[in-house]
């Protein structure tokens, strides 16, 4: 089994860049059935879809979000990134690593999560 | 709309039958299968139903959905406490060529 989790810095000053890893284990990132992806949840709130990529690097982005993010797969380390920029209070949020499964359009397989606070 | 549309809170007590909907559009719902998400308190959420009506192995049979146009539907049978949680429906959209979630559901076991 696939298994993605989250790693990130905690704390992330306003203006500057938030990077947050996902590392897979169990098998390897480049299977053909899978993409991976990120989603967050600010304190209190609901679900919001950041951006899910293929292990070729074809991705796909949250419009509201895009012109911030950069999203990346290391597949020797079994690894995937995304990169925020110019954060704000807004981008406070619990982030979530998922692998999305080709045949059941699905998220089927999600992180525990990490909490990014982003304060001076 | 590229909106998904859940109502904020339901409840039940213990052994009803309650139904959460999920009300779309034309380029999400009505053109591609709707996911459905439970989140527990403090805890990530877990696929419940996805393809509209399928269950992932481990899933009760208590949970099942439909979808009609624009719109979609989670039913749980034979409500149990363990059931209460937050649920999200989730659909591909063509016109944010991404993935859309709904804005959840809180669900009450009285």
């Amino acid at each position: 089994q696939l298994q993605p989790q989250e790693s990130g810095p905690g704390l992330v000053k306003p203006s500057e860049t938030l990077s947050l890893t996902c590392t897979v284990s169990g098998g390897s990132i480049t299977t053909s059935t899978y993409q991976w992806g990120w989603i967050r949840q600010p304190p209190g709130k609901g679900l919001e879809w950041i951006a899910t990529i293929y292990y070729s690097g074809i991705g796909f982005y949250n419009p509201s979000l895009k012109s911030r993010l950069t999203m990346s797969v290391d597949t020797p380390n079994n690894q995937f990134s995304l990169k925020v920029t110019s954060v704000t209070a807004a981008d406070t949020a619990v982030y979530y690593c998922a692998r999305r499964d080709l045949q059941l359009h699905a998220f089927d397989m999600w992180g525990q999560g990490t909490m990014v606070t982003v304060s001076s | 709309q590229s909106v998904l549309t859940q109502p904020p809170s339901a409840s039940g007590t213990p052994g009803q039958r309650v139904t959460i909907s999920c009300s779309g559009g034309s380029s999400n719902i009505a053109s591609h299968s709707v996911n459905w998400y439970q989140q527990l308190p403090g805890t990530a959420p877990k696929l419940v139903i996805y393809g509209n009506n399928q269950r992932p192995s481990g899933v009760p049979d208590r949970f099942s959905a439909s979808n009609s146009g624009t719109s979609a539907s989670l039913v749980i049978s034979g409500l149990q406490s363990e059931d209460e949680a937050d649920y999200y429906c989730a659909a591909w959209d063509d016109s944010l060529n991404g993935q859309l979630i709904g804005g959840g559901t809180k669900l009450t076991v009285l």
